[in-house]
């Protein structure tokens, strides 16, 4: 019963430096997407995803790309990193868009850029 | 867009003591309404929700009411526990893809 798993739990890049942040549900959800949380700030929405093929913006997509290939994993890329990126991120997922079905939460992967 | 507004924390209590942490919101339409709680080092989980007016969410002793006139998910619990120390996020979800806004989160601290 995994659910959404994050992967890497921590992270530290120097500026400049590119890295991916995995994530992978395996209740074959059709809706992912990436959250960023910071202090006084909530949660902020990076991009989501309502298909395998599909990807749209959120509020905060800046510095940050996404692919979906296949309907279990949804991979967020940090091209050039920068220490406004320092943040927790967080995947989710639910069955389908347009339902009240409650969005599924990995347990996060703690970033810092220096 | 929608928005959130939730009351500011920490919120400190202690155990056996009432709580409400406030929750007004703008949304399109008729949203769903979501209440999740974040435990110190972990994911969001949904706590509860509501989809219309006037329902009521439940769970663990939390509950919460869907008021329309008033725009808001106020979370109530009789009796809180040192176990429901966590933050609280009040979310409304509206439009086509029911993509959720989340409120800054109320971190609540509750003592022996």
């Amino acid at each position: 019963n995994a659910g959404v798993t994050q992967t890497p739990k921590f992270q530290v890049l120097k500026t400049g430096q590119s890295m991916t942040l995995q994530c992978a549900q395996d209740m074959n959800h059709e809706y992912m997407s990436w959250y960023r949380q910071d202090p006084g700030m909530g949660l902020r929405l990076i991009h989501y995803s309502v298909g395998a093929g599909i990807t749209d913006q959120g509020e905060v997509p800046n510095g940050y790309n996404v692919s979906r290939s296949t309907t279990e994993d949804f991979p967020l890329r940090l091209l050039s990193a920068a220490p406004s990126q320092t943040s927790v991120y967080f995947c989710a997922s639910r069955t389908s868009t347009g339902d009240y079905s409650p969005l599924h939460f990995g347990n996060g992967t703690r970033l810092t850029v220096t | 867009g929608d928005s959130v507004t939730q009351m500011e924390g920490p919120v400190t209590l202690s155990e056996e003591a009432f709580l409400t942490i406030n929750c007004t919101y703008t949304a399109t339409g008729y949203p769903s309404l979501f209440w999740y709680v974040q435990y110190p080092g972990e994911g969001l989980q949904l706590l509860l929700k509501a989809t219309k007016a006037d329902d009521k969410g439940s769970n663990k002793g939390f509950e919460a009411t869907y008021r329309k006139e008033t725009t808001s998910f106020h979370l109530e619990k009789g009796s809180v526990q040192v176990s429901d120390s966590a933050v609280y996020f009040c979310a409304p979800a509206s439009g086509g893809s029911y993509i959720p806004t989340f409120g800054r989160g109320t971190s609540l601290i509750v003592h022996p």
